[in-house]
């Protein structure tokens, strides 16, 4: 069983730039949901995706966008990144089912760095 | 709003110890409540779950009581190894929260031979 992967491992960017992160889900898992989790902290719901739809969001602005594709693999896109926007993005996939949702499977995270 | 509130680190224990991190939550409705470790450098792991009242959860040693009476779900092992060494987290979700995972501030927890 693939467990939930991401890419890039580590990204530097500069403000104002726009930046993708990517995700592959578990396998037979239908549910993507994104964590923000700065240095120190704990994660930061973002948004979550279910079957290719934004289903709940954080207190995120707009400029965090996602996308789910039909093999439930998802992106996060951030634009005109400001500093604060350097943190771990955690992205976690859970299996169909009421209870399953609120077991997430976290990947390794991509570390992203402005500058 | 739902929260949850972790004793603060970091705890430092020498091997063998007894190990209670302490975590207390708010939640309107009736959530599910997990511990997840995060070892360095590295994303997080489900650690245990309970999904409801007296549930018991237990991985590798680790136990935690979901106690609605007392709004806590305790982290506990008996005694802690070196490779114990990390930060722990406490969540809850479900409830008012649907899918979507409340997370505490995180435990660091250092363990020396």
């Amino acid at each position: 069983e693939t467990g939930v992967t991401q890419s890039p491992t580590h990204l530097i960017k500069t403000r104002g730039q726009q930046v993708t992160l990517r995700c592959s889900s578990q396998s037979g898992h239908n549910t993507v949901s994104w964590y923000q989790q700065a240095l120190g902290q704990g994660p930061q719901f973002i948004f979550q995706y279910y079957r290719e739809e934004e289903n709940g969001r954080g207190n995120f602005p707009p400029r965090f966008s996602g996308l789910q594709f039909p093999n439930y693999s998802s992106e996060l896109n951030v634009n005109a990144l400001e500093l604060d926007d350097s943190a771990l993005y955690l992205c976690a996939s859970s299996a169909p089912g009421q209870q399953s949702l609120y077991e997430q499977y976290f990947g390794p995270g991509t570390r992203l760095t402005v500058t | 709003g739902d929260s949850v509130t972790q004793m603060e680190g970091p705890v430092t224990l020498s091997e063998e110890a007894f190990l209670t991190i302490n975590c207390t939550y708010t939640a309107t409705g009736y959530p599910s409540l997990f511990w997840y470790v995060q070892y360095p450098g590295e994303g997080l792991q489900l650690l245990l779950k309970a999904t409801k009242a007296d549930d018991k959860g237990s991985n590798k040693g680790f136990e935690a009581t979901y106690r609605k009476e007392t709004t806590s779900f305790h982290l506990e092992k008996g005694s802690v190894q070196v490779s114990d060494s990390a930060v722990y987290f406490c969540a809850l979700s479900g409830g008012n929260q649907g899918g979507k995972l409340i997370f505490g501030q995180g435990t660091e927890l250092s363990v020396k031979p």
